[in-house]
Formats: C-alpha cells, structure tokens, sequence
C-alpha cells in the first residue's frame, strides 16, 4: 500500500491551455474525492465517486471542470480552457466503505496559470 | 461552511504538550470528530477521530467534552515537525446515502518553537 498518489505534482500552463491531473487511489478504496486548496485557505469539496459512480459535485466544479473514474479504479480531472484563477493545489483523497472511516489524501497537484 | 471554530494560530515550546482547542457547539448527535494536519506543500494528514469517548493513537490524544460540544487534540510532546495547520472537522459516518466529504474550516496554525 503506497498511499494515494497524484501526477504531476506540479503544472505550469498559459491560460486557456487544458490539463489533465491523475489520482491513484489506495487500492480497493471504493470512494474518490477531490478537492481544491487556495493559498491561506482549507480544502474545498470538488466532488465526490464511489467505485465509478460520480455522486456528487460541487457548485465550484464549473462547466470546465470534469473528473471521471474509469472501472472504479484510478480517476481523472479535466480542466478546460484554464482561468489564472484556477490556480490551486489540487487534492485528490480516498478512503474505504466502513462507516467509520478516515479519508487519506495525496500530495496535490500544484496548478500554476500563467 | 464549517462547523467548528478554531483559533487563528497557537505556539508551543518544543518538548511540550501541544493543547489545540475546538468548538462544534452545533454537532449532532451522529456526528464524528476528525482532526487532520496539513505540513506545508502536502497533503492533508489524518491525526485521529472520536465520536464521543476520548482516543488515543501513536500521534495524538483526543478529549471531548460530555455535552459534545467542544474537543481537544493534545499532542504529549510537541516537536518541531509538528508545525502545521491543524484542521477540526466534524463529519456524519459514512453511509450509502452520504458522501463522507470532508468540509475544511481555515484551521490552527501550530508553530513549535525551540
């Protein structure tokens, strides 16, 4: 078990490019989230899978935004046409089905829009 | 929005216990307690979590009053790496109808010093 991971670790890119950032999540952990993280501030809720399901999605997560999770396994967000206020670290967290239950995160994705 | 109040920022002298105090006066009767920790430029780290019963585990202690309504994350003997944001969240268990999301409030920041 190595954790949830995230690549890239870091993103630079010019504005109105798109970006793709991947999260492996803890193997047979059923629920996927995603967050956003601005600097000074906590993570904020993005949206939420179990197994490949998207269950919900928060009004954060603009018409540009899409994240996906393909078999339930590793899972996907797209943004489109970035904004330099997209420009974030991106946090992807996972966690088993047990009620009780901590979710553990990854390292984040680090976006830069320049 | 939140539903835990935690001071802005707190120092402590390394070697000594930590004392990080918050208030969740609006917790329901179902509700979970988690604390996590974020080193800069990482991910959220999991501390420890109570529904009403004080817990302990290798990083921290966690007290939580009888009526609920406030809790205390005491790290025995604080260190240096022991420097972080330190997030209180109170969190409904998970279910096949709740997502389990996490919701981040601007969190202490511990500053151990030497």
């Amino acid at each position: 078990d190595t954790g949830v991971s995230q690549d890239p670790r870091h993103k630079i890119t010019k504005r109105g490019q798109n970006v793709t950032f991947r999260c492996d999540p803890i193997s047979e952990h059923n629920r996927l989230y995603w967050y956003r993280q601005t600097l000074g501030q906590g993570p904020e809720f993005l949206t939420y899978f179990q197994n490949e399901a998207q269950l919900e999605k928060s009004r954060l997560l603009s018409d540009r935004f899409s994240a996906e999770r393909p078999k339930g396994s590793f899972s996907t967000l797209e943004i489109q046409r970035t904004e330099q206020g997209d420009s974030a670290m991106y946090l992807c967290a996972s966690s088993s089905y047990r009620e009780n239950t901590e979710a553990f995160f990854g390292q984040g994705t680090r976006l830069t829009v320049v | 929005d939140a539903k835990t109040t935690q001071p802005t920022s707190m120092d402590c002298a390394e070697g000594r216990a930590a004392n990080l105090p918050c208030n969740h006066s609006t917790i329901s009767g179902n509700e979970y307690v988690y604390w996590y920790r974020q080193i800069h430029s990482q991910g959220p780290q999991y501390i420890i979590h109570g529904l009403k019963n004080n817990e302990t585990n290798e990083m921290a202690s966690l007290i939580i009053t009888e009526d609920r309504k406030s809790s205390t994350l005491i790290l025995p003997h604080a260190t240096l790496r022991d420097t972080a944001v330190y997030y209180c969240i109170v969190r409904v268990p998970l279910s096949s109808s709740n997502t389990g999301k996490l919701i981040f409030g601007q969190g202490t920041t511990l500053q151990v010093k030497p």
